[in-house]
């Protein structure tokens, strides 16, 4: 069974640039999780899906950040401007189980992001 | 709100030697408790979870993780660490709101020759 990708795996902007990344899941999972790991910190949910519907958004900072899910298998999460304080790792995770259950998250590489 | 706690931001550990990783965790209704290991420049890899049944979880590359339900504890431990375990382990728990993952500081095990 194929994991969870992403892409790029890492991207270097300088401030007030845009960027996107991708996520493609573990085929058949319905939950979608987009994540911000700071260096030294545990991951922090910033996005949460169920099939192409956002479940979760309490933590994405809508000013600067967006991300979608349209068909509710890949899903792209945009920054636009960036700022310093974005550099970070930004995971994205599966599960196959519904929002609202308990169930093992599968992660993909992660994309590291650097803002200059 | 439910909270994880990883007492040891790094633990040294020499090749060959046992290892214990710490974990702690609020008290809550219903307990799913996971570690997740993260080796250099990678993402987070599933190592053992305990939803229920036994107290002693088995994981992969040979580590295991009692749920200690009086002391709220979850601790990893390895009996021989190897130069390859080097990376960061995170310790999380279910929350029981919303079924979003909590997530611990992270403690790397750094493993000297």
């Amino acid at each position: 069974e194929a994991g969870v990708a992403q892409s790029p795996r890492y991207k270097i902007i300088e401030k007030r640039q845009s960027v996107a990344f991708w996520c493609n899941p573990i085929s058949g999972h319905a939950t979608l999780y987009w994540y911000q790991q700071i260096l030294g910190q545990g991951p922090k949910l910033l996005i949460q899906f169920q099939n192409n519907g956002v479940v979760d958004d309490s933590q994405l900072p809508k000013d600067r950040f967006s991300a979608e899910r349209l068909k509710g298998v890949d899903s792209t999460l945009k920054i636009q401007p960036a700022k310093l304080e974005d550099s970070a790792v930004y995971l994205c995770a599966s599960s196959s189980r519904l929002a609202g259950a308990a169930d093992t998250q599968y992660f993909g590489p992660g994309t590291r992001l650097t803002v200059l | 709100a439910q909270s994880v706690t990883q007492l040891d931001s790094q633990v040294p550990v020499f090749e060959e030697a046992p290892v214990e990783l710490r974990c702690n965790y609020s008290s809550s209704v219903s307990v799913y408790l996971f570690w997740y290991v993260q080796y250099p420049n990678q993402g987070l890899q599933l190592l053992l979870k305990y939803l229920s049944g036994s107290t002693l979880v088995k994981g992969i590359n040979g580590f295991e993780a009692e749920f200690n339900k009086s002391q709220t504890s979850f601790h990893l431990r390895k009996p021989s660490v190897h130069i390859s375990d080097t990376a960061e382990y995170f310790c999380a728990v279910i929350s029981d709101s919303n079924y979003q993952l909590i997530w611990g500081a992270g403690t790397k095990l750094i493993i000297k020759p």
